[in-house]
Order: structure tokens, then sequence, then C-alpha cells
């Protein structure tokens, strides 16, 4: 199966900055079957970014997604309140599909 | 409304068997592969099954194969999944998601199965 590593495990940011988040694959990944997700405490999963850059339904465009093959980029262009919460990336081009661990953005 | 509702998570011993149901509403759910994913406590997140649109093809992830069944019935709008012989590493949360070509766009409240004695 294809792991999925999350970098850092925990970013520690202000509001108002940017955050990069990394998202690297044991085997390459099709751009196209790669997803980004959010989820806040005691909530489910929202659905992010798919195809690696498109953003779903009502996603603000604070949020971009990009890369290819292994390496994988999800970024907040300026942290709003409601952004300090756990993100995940999940691949689905070869099953079993797979999510990475998670980071966890926090305010400094 | 397009929602997804799960049930039937509850306590249950170790070997024991149980089944979970999601009620689709508000969009063509015979139109959707649809997911099963599970969130252990304080854990990430796991794929554990999909099922194509009418039933036929259906894949699992290597812990759950031979243990845990998803089936739906398009007629009642419901997804399902079968487990037994659960284990101590089945205890999670177990949502159901519209699996829209691989990617959760939609996903429920879920429902929490915790398998202790």
């Amino acid at each position: 199966e294809i792991v999925l590593t999350q970098s850092p495990g925990t970013l520690s940011l202000s509001p108002g900055e940017r955050a990069t988040l990394s998202c690297r694959a044991s085997e390459s990944v099709s751009s196209s079957y790669l997803a980004w997700y959010q989820q806040k405490p005691g909530q489910t999963p929202r659905l992010l970014m798919y195809g690696a850059s498109n953003r779903a339904t009502g996603i603000p465009d604070r949020f971009s997604g990009s890369g290819s093959g292994t390496d994988f980029t999800l970024t907040i262009s300026r942290l709003e309140p409601e952004d300090f919460v756990v993100y995940y990336c999940q691949q689905y081009n070869t099953s079993p599909w797979t999510f990475g661990q998670g980071t966890k953005v926090e305010i400094k | 409304e397009v929602q997804l509702v799960e049930s039937g998570g509850a306590l249950v011993q170790p070997g024991g068997s149980l089944r979970l149901s999601c009620e689709a509403s508000g969009f063509s759910f015979s139109s959707y592969w649809m997911s099963w994913v599970r969130q252990g406590p304080g854990k990430g997140l796991e794929w554990v099954a999909n099922i194509k649109q009418h039933g036929i093809e259906k894949n699992y992830v290597d812990s759950v194969r031979g243990r845990f069944t998803i089936s739906r019935d398009n007629a009642k709008n419901s997804l399902y999944l079968e487990m037994s012989s659960l284990r101590a590493e089945d205890t999670a949360v177990y949502y159901c998601a519209r699996d829209w070509y691989g990617a959760f766009d939609m996903w429920g409240q879920g429902t929490m199965v915790t398998v202790s004695s």
C-alpha cells in the first residue's frame, strides 16, 4: 500500500501567517488522485482539495494545493483563527486508499 | 438536505459481531460509490471499505478483509457494514462517506464502535 507521510507533525504559527503542509508518498501518486481534508475538534473531516489542486465546494481561496509524483503541499496563505486544526492528505491512486497521519496547525 | 446518518455503533465483546447502517438523503445515492472510514480514539483516519454503485464491486483494507462485509440497498438509500470477529483494534468512530472518484466529499457524523470485555 502507498504510505503517506505528513510533515511537520505540528506547525506553530500566528494568525495571518502562511502555512505550508507537506505530504510525501512512498510511491508515485497521480496528481489527479490526491486529496486534503480538514478536521476540527469533535467534528467530521471536510474535503478541502481534490486532484491535488482543486478546491472543493465552499472552500476559501486562501487554501491552495500543489505537487506531483511523491511530493504534495497544502498552503494556507493567511491563517484565520478557524484554520488552527488538523489536516490530512489522502491518496486514491491505488487501493487501499490511504491517509497521512495528519498535521496539527496550532497557534504560536 | 444532503446528509448521511450512521447508526448501529455499540459496545461489543472481542470476537463479537455488529452491523452498522448509514442512511443517505438529499442526493442520488445509487449514482455514487460509498465508503466506510474509521478513526480510532485520538488517532488518524483509516479507509475501511468501499462499494460500487450497484453493489457488485467491493474493496477492503487488508486488516478487515474476511471479517467485514460492505453492502448497500439502493431502494432504501442505505449502506451497511457487517462486522464480525471484532478485535480491540477495531475500536473507532466509523464514518459513512460518499466516495467521489476516491475522494470523500460528504461524511456522516459517525457512530462509535467499542470492542472491549
